[in-house]
């Protein structure tokens, strides 16, 4: 099972910042936290990921609480084609256990 | 920007008839993934793949499904005898390793997977 709780559904007016939240209790020290979309009829789409510090790319920023049991990826300003189901994701950190297991995500719409 | 591609994007195939999909992965990536989404279902994991031969696989993965990479940029995804059960998303997915071993923090990444419908 995911070891990660998100709210099921989001709306973020276009142009503004969309804050996906993300509960991640359970997580272990060498666990990252990754965050994956997936676009209608598309395959998932790598965004960002961290351990402690917050991180910040391209696409989107990843604030990481102090405690590490929880998580925030945000969107700055966000765009119709940002409209997708978003995953937060705990990677387990050993080498020969790579696989990713997804949960249901939040599913994010922006609204015109 | 590197891709994953995968090939046919739609495959349409009778029950009990075998059928393979196709990936190329991300050139230089040592890990290779399979994972599946039923439609309105969660995305979910089949097998990994590693130095030609399989890492992990999951309880789906039976053995009517086989992985293969036959040369140096195919990754394929085999099922024998298919049954209606397996129409699905198929996805296929890849991962960098550099040689010190951070393998745990390398994102894979993933093609726009293969339909497949059986009838």
């Amino acid at each position: 099972d995911a070891k990660t709780t998100q709210p099921t559904s989001m709306d973020c007016a276009e142009g503004r910042a969309a804050n996906l939240p993300c509960n991640h209790s359970t997580i272990s020290g060498n666990e990252y936290v990754y965050w994956y979309r997936q676009i209608h009829s598309q395959g998932p789409q790598y965004i960002i990921h961290g351990l402690k510090n917050n991180e910040t790319n391209e696409m989107a920023s990843l604030i990481i609480t102090e405690d590490r049991k929880s998580s925030t990826l945000i969107l700055p300003h966000a765009t119709l084609r940002d409209t997708a189901v978003y995953y937060c994701i705990v990677r387990v950190g050993m080498n020969r256990d790579d696989k990713i297991i997804f949960g249901k995500g939040t599913r994010l719409h922006i609204l015109p | 920007e590197p891709e994953v591609t995968q090939t046919p994007s739609h495959q349409v195939t009778q029950m009990g008839q075998e059928v393979i999909l196709r990936c190329v992965p991300i050139s230089n990536h040592l890990y290779f993934y399979w994972y599946r989404q039923i439609l309105g279902q969660k995305v979910e994991f089949l097998v990994s793949f590693y130095n030609n031969e399989i890492s992990e696989k999951s309880e789906i993965f039976d053995d009517q499904f086989s992985v293969e990479r036959p040369d140096g940029s195919n990754f394929t995804l085999k099922i024998r005898s298919t049954k209606l059960e397996d129409s699905a998303m198929y996805f296929c997915a890849s991962s960098d390793s550099p040689d010190r071993g951070m393998r745990s923090n390398q994102p894979q990444h993933f093609g726009d997977g293969t339909r497949l419908s059986i009838l």
